[in-house]
């Protein structure tokens, strides 16, 4: 079974721009989560979706959205980018609730902001 | 509030040492807790999982014990390889099902 996927693996923005990336859940996982990694906050969570619908937000400004699809496939978004959203940002996916099942993460897109 | 504690790292070892990573938490209720090891370039994979106390997760040759009594969940292996060489987290997942990480230890093996 294929493990998570997230695309683009790398992004180079620059300041102001906005930005999408995108997780394909393990086949059959319909939660997903993003977290953001930096060297400084360590993990940080970002939000979660189930059945299209945010599930749990983390403490983030508006500029940072996210969405879900019927396919359970997600995208999050941030606008307006600043340097400080240089970052990992993770996909993790799990069967229907994090608190009881596994979560699984992706690879991760490097984002560096310029 | 929910927190994970790790101890400091870089931890530099010579191969085929015994490894120890400590890990406490402090939880509402009793959470599965996890080990997830993060390659350089790399997203984070699971490494071993517990879901009750007294329970033992293992894979790969590391090992780590649920231990209710002392709320720790230490991260051991017999003898460590260059490949080994790695950020480990330890987990929980919080009542909501955001996982709670500690702020990972750094493993350093010289041949």
């Amino acid at each position: 079974k294929a493990g998570v996927t997230q695309t683009p693996r790398y992004l180079i923005k620059t300041r102001g721009q906005q930005v999408t990336l995108s997780c394909s859940p393990i086949s059959g996982h319909r939660s997903v989560s993003w977290y953001q990694q930096t060297p400084g906050q360590g993990l940080q969570f970002l939000f979660e979706y189930f059945s299209e619908t945010q599930r749990n937000k983390g403490n983030f400004p508006g500029r940072f959205s996210g969405r879900q699809f019927s396919n359970s496939r997600s995208e999050m978004n941030v606008s307006t980018l600043e340097l400080g959203d240089s970052a990992l940002y993770l996909c993790a996916s799990s069967l229907v609730d994090g608190t009881t099942d596994t979560q699984y993460f992706g690879p991760g897109t490097r984002l560096t902001v310029l | 509030g929910d927190s994970v504690t790790q101890m400091e790292g870089p931890v530099t070892l010579s191969e085929e040492a015994f490894l120890t990573i400590n890990c406490t938490y402090t939880a509402t209720g009793y959470p599965s807790l996890f080990w997830y090891v993060q390659y350089p370039g790399e997203g984070l994979q699971l490494l071993l999982k517990a879901t009750k106390a007294d329970d033992k997760g293992s894979n790969k040759g590391f090992e780590a014990t649920y231990r209710k009594e002392t709320t720790s969940f230490h991260l051991e292996k017999g003898s460590v390889q260059v490949s080994d060489s790695a950020v480990y987290f330890c987990a929980f997942p919080s009542n909501t099902g955001k996982l709670i990480f500690g702020q990972g230890t750094t493993l350093q093996v010289k041949p």
